[in-house]
C-alpha cells in the first residue's frame, strides 16, 4: 500500500502567519491528493481536492500545490478558527491512506 | 452538486450491529467507487471499506475485515455499511466519500458509539 508521510506532526504560530505542511507518498499518485480539516467534536472537512483545487466555501488562504509525490498545504495568514488538525488523503485507489496529521496550534 | 449524506449512527453496546446509510444525490453512485472512512475519538482519520464502480468488488481494512460489509442500493441511490460484532474500539465518526474523476466528495458523517 501507498504510505503518506506528514510534516510537521504540530506546529504553533500567531495569528497572520503563513503556515506551511507537507506530504509525501510513497509513490507517485499523480494528483489524487486531498486536505481534509479536523476539528475536536466536529466532523472531518474536505478542503482541497486534486492536490490544488478549492473546495466550495473554503476560504481562499488555504492553497494547495504539487504533483506525484510531494505536496504542500499552506495557509497564507493564519487566523484563529484554523486552529485544528490537517491530514493529507491520497485517493486515486483502494485502500485510501491518510497521513498522520498536523496538530495546528496559535499562539 | 454531488452531495452525499450519512445517516445510522447510534449508540450500541458491545458486540450489537448497525447499519449506516450514506444516500447519493447529484450522481449516480453505482457508477463509482465508494468508500467508508472513519474517525475514532483523538485518532487519525482510517480508510474502512470500498465497493467499486459496476462490478461491486468490495474491500476491506484488516480492522473491520470479517464484521463489516458493504454494499449498494442502485435503485435507491444509496451506499450501506453494515457493521457486526462491534467492539469499543469501533466508536468513530463514519463517513462515506466518492471520487468523481479527480473531485472528491465527502458527507458530513455520522456518530457511531459503542458503549455498555
Amino acid at each position: 500500500d501507498i504510505q503518506m508521510t506528514q510534516s510537521p506532526s504540530s506546529l504553533s504560530a500567531s495569528v497572520g502567519d503563513r503556515v506551511t505542511i507537507t506530504c509525501r507518498a510513497s509513490q507517485g499518485i499523480t494528483n489524487y491528493l486531498a486536505w481534509i480539516q479536523q476539528k475536536p467534536g466536529k466532523t472531518p472537512k474536505l478542503l482541497i481536492y486534486a492536490a490544488s483545487t478549492l473546495q466550495s466555501g473554503v476560504p481562499s488562504r488555504f492553497s494547495g500545490s504539487g504533483f506525484g509525490t510531494d505536496f504542500t498545504l499552506t495557509i497564507s495568514s493564519l487566523q484563529p478558527e484554523d486552529a485544528a488538525s490537517y491530514y493529507c488523503q491520497k485517493y486515486d485507489g483502494a485502500p485510501w491512506t491518510f497521513g498522520q496529521g498536523t496538530k495546528v496550534e496559535i499562539k | 452538486e454531488e452531495q452525499l449524506l450519512e445517516s445510522g449512527g447510534d449508540l450500541v453496546q458491545p458486540g450489537g450491529s448497525l447499519r449506516l446509510s450514506c444516500a447519493a444525490s447529484g450522481f449516480i453512485c453505482s457508477n463509482y467507487g465508494m468508500s467508508w472512512v472513519r474517525q475514532a475519538p483523538g485518532k487519525g482519520l482510517e480508510w474502512i471499506s470500498a465497493i467499486s464502480g459496476g462490478r461491486d468488488n468490495t474491500f476491506y481494512a484488516d480492522s473491520v475485515k470479517g464484521r463489516f460489509t458493504i454494499s449498494r442500493d442502485n435503485s435507491k441511490n444509496t451506499l450501506y455499511l453494515h457493521l457486526s460484532s462491534l467492539g469499543v474500539e469501533d466508536t468513530a465518526i463514519y463517513s462515506c466519500a466518492t471520487r468523481i474523476g479527480v473531485m472528491l466528495v465527502w458527507g458530513p458523517g455520522t456518530l457511531v458509539t459503542v458503549s455498555s
